[in-house]
């Protein structure tokens, strides 16, 4: 059971916008910062989204990261069939002492 | 260019060790905090320890607290992994990965390709 929850799944056809949601505490989202990973098949992740909404450099505008509370969202416009991926996101947990990662979603493009 | 290549992976017994070593380039490596963030097959990224740029703060995740110890050579730009008393729950690909921060997790910017250690009889 990860500390910061996912849903498993999410799914859109070319062109949608999909969003995938990250939950956790007051330790951790609540009181830090939220980063975004895209795991493309059989490759390493690759950093999408830091600092809850900022985008490294060469990350198309596509991807948008936002943050709520003790919630994140990441937001994915004009869905491409090169999106399909596992998605995670991640956070500092204050209380853990730890890096938390949510379980990831896998994102199917129909 | 950064890069970053683990190495040490390989089969090990349940309750044996293994060390495992990355390789940095194409940065100051100082400047940065180092990570070991593993992934078993088919699953999820499972972050494992950090190690503040200096040296001088480290942390673990519970499931490898007093088992693994994370250490840095800054004079050989190389990062460690002693595992000991390995459990076949501890078989998994380990990624190295470098922080964007000095001191603490500030997101990991780069990742290697990953060493594959796994824990059977």
């Amino acid at each position: 059971q990860s500390v910061l929850t996912q849903p498993p799944s999410a799914s859109g056809t070319p062109g949608q916008r999909v969003t995938i949601s990250c939950s956790g505490s007051s330790s951790n989202i609540g009181s830090n910062y939220v980063y975004w990973y895209q795991q493309l098949p059989g490759t390493a992740p690759k950093l999408l989204i830091y600092r809850n909404n900022q985008r490294p450099s060469g990350v198309p505008d596509r991807f948008s990261g936002s943050k709520s509370g003790t919630s994140a969202s990441l937001a994915i416009s004009g869905l491409r069939s090169e999106d399909e991926a596992d998605y995670y996101c991640a956070a500092w947990d204050d209380s853990l002492s730890a890096c938390v990662f949510g379980g990831g979603t896998k994102l199917t493009v129909l | 260019e950064v890069q970053l290549v683990e190495s040490g992976g390989g089969v090990v017994q349940p309750g044996g060790s293994l060390r495992l070593s990355c390789a940095a380039s194409g940065f100051t490596f100082d400047d940065y905090a180092m990570h070991w963030v593993r992934q078993a097959p088919g699953k999820g990224l499972e972050w494992v320890s950090l190690i503040s740029g200096d040296g001088g703060s480290t942390y673990y995740a519970d499931s490898v607290k007093g088992r693994f110890t994370i250490s840095r050579d800054n004079s050989k730009n190389s990062l460690y992994l002693q595992m000991n008393s390995l459990r076949t729950e501890d078989t998994a690909l380990y990624y190295c990965a470098k922080d964007r921060g000095w001191l603490q997790f500030d997101g990991v910017d780069y990742w290697g390709q990953g060493t594959l250690v796994t824990v059977s009889s």
